[in-house]
């Protein structure tokens, strides 16, 4: 049973636009990580987040966890050719290290 | 610094073979654990470890043994292969949890894995 959804499961843009990925589940996380993986490499962690409906900004990427703390967003601004790869979330239910990865996004930024 | 380090990086086996994929860290992680990655799956827990001589099962575990013997290693056995067991694997290495917060997981670069 896949716990974490992520919606979409591909995507391609053009650089320059902006876009929104989402990870969605029915079960509450005590907290939420999302990872980028490049080809042939593993993820990568971006962020951790904690609290229900915080707002984290890496520099063009803006990550949000929901008030309930089942879902979250990662939205990025002004997409680059460097921000291509498999985007994760993954989320923990109590006190332990133990993740539920995501289905994983694929994003192609195309110069 | 090393950080996880997964050998070998690819390996092809025949139905019915065993082997150990290896995984160390330099890093004195109590937390270690394997995952397997499948196309539209993302990553799932295969075993984990929060500690030396401690061992679980994580999500898909029927077919993989574990141990831990040292703080830096965490090797996975797969007893008889299948071709179900076709999969990129990840080794992975982190602090253990403080007031119930994730903390960063440090990923090897995957051992690619195929079953004929």
């Amino acid at each position: 049973t896949q716990l974490l959804e992520q919606s979409p499961q591909f995507l391609s843009i053009q650089e320059g636009e902006n876009l929104t990925v989402y990870c969605n589940s029915s079960s509450v996380f005590s907290s939420l990580q999302w990872y980028r993986q490049e080809p042939g490499e593993g993820p990568v962690l971006l962020v951790t987040v904690v609290t229900g409906g915080e707002v984290k900004k890496l520099k063009r990427l803006t990550f949000q966890f929901g008030d309930a703390r089942k879902d979250s967003s990662l939205h990025i601004t002004a997409a680059q050719p460097g921000d291509t790869g498999l985007y994760l979330c993954a989320g923990a239910r109590g006190a332990t290290n133990k993740l539920i990865f995501g289905t994983g996004t694929l994003l192609a930024v195309q110069p | 610094n090393a950080g996880v380090t997964q050998t070998p990086k690819f390996q092809v086996l025949k139905t019915g073979q065993s082997m150990t994929l290896q995984c160390a860290q330099d890093m004195n992680h109590e937390y270690m654990s394997w995952y397997r990655q499948d196309p539209g799956m993302g990553l799932r827990l295969i075993h984990y470890s929060v500690g030396a001589g401690i061992t679980d099962q994580g999500e898909v575990p029927n077919g993989y043994n574990v141990s831990r013997s040292t703080t830096e290693d965490f090797p996975l056995r797969l007893l008889s292969a299948a071709p179900s067991q076709t999969s990129v694997y990840f080794c992975a290495s982190s602090y253990s949890s403080i007031s119930g917060t994730i903390m960063p997981q440090h990923f090897g670069d995957g051992t690619r894995l195929s079953i004929l």
